[in-house]
């Protein structure tokens, strides 16, 4: 039982470049989320979703998309990257209340 | 609105000692859920303790508890017999039912000292 998973663990991105963080689990959750920790922060919400097909905004929506067309994946998209977004991003699913998180994504953007 | 709050930015404890981290937390929900997320630096997200706010009796799991005040919005982390391995980054976070969308505090960076 791999939990969540998140892919790659490391990226580095020039200003303008896209990409997309993936983020898989195995645990059948239909709630997942995408949070970044900037230093020294907390998570803030970027984007969350209740089920296959169904997401809507968090906290710090702007310059991120995402989609969900199965249960087990969240990939979170980032287009025209800038140093704002440079953080760790975490990927998460919830059950009960209970949340597990991937191992976080260090981006950088330069 | 929901809101997390944790004043102490850094803190440090003798080994074997106790130490207690502060949070408050604010909704205008009734039914809520509090947690306390341990972060080392491999960056996991170690869920540590939990409590749900329609319970009255504090949360302890082994060397952690909670003093959960709930009128004063208050959820503390008293961590016992601290060991070195207890350094890392604590964050107090909240949620409610529905979304079950967290909200997290600024984290407490724990030291302990040998």
């Amino acid at each position: 039982n791999a939990g969540v998973t998140q892919t790659p663990k490391f990226r580095i991105l020039k200003i303008g470049q896209s990409m997309t963080l993936q983020c898989t689990q195995d645990m059948n959750h239909n709630y997942m989320y995408w949070y970044r920790q900037d230093p020294g922060m907390g998570l803030k919400l970027i984007y969350y979703s209740v089920g296959a097909g169904i997401t809507d905004k968090g906290e710090v929506p702007n310059g991120y998309n995402v989609s969900r067309s199965t249960t087990e994946d969240f990939p979170l998209r980032l287009e025209l990257a800038a140093p704002s977004q440079t953080s760790v991003y975490f990927c998460a699913s919830t059950v009960n209340t209970e949340a597990f998180f991937g191992q976080g994504t260090r981006l950088t953007v330069v | 609105a929901q809101t997390v709050t944790q004043s102490q930015p850094e803190m440090s404890v003798q080994e074997a000692e106790t130490v207690t981290l502060s949070c408050t937390y604010d909704t205008s929900e009734s039914n809520y859920y509090l947690f306390w997320y341990k972060q080392p630096p491999s960056r996991q997200m170690i869920l540590v303790i939990r409590q749900e706010a329609y319970k009255q009796q504090n949360a302890t799991e082994n060397r952690f508890s909670v003093n959960f005040q709930k009128a004063a919005k208050s959820f503390s982390l008293k961590i016992s017999d601290s060991q070195l391995g207890d350094t890392a980054m604590y964050f107090c976070a909240g949620t409610t039912s529905g979304t079950y969308k967290y909200i997290f505090g600024t984290g407490t960076r724990l030291k302990v000292l040998a």
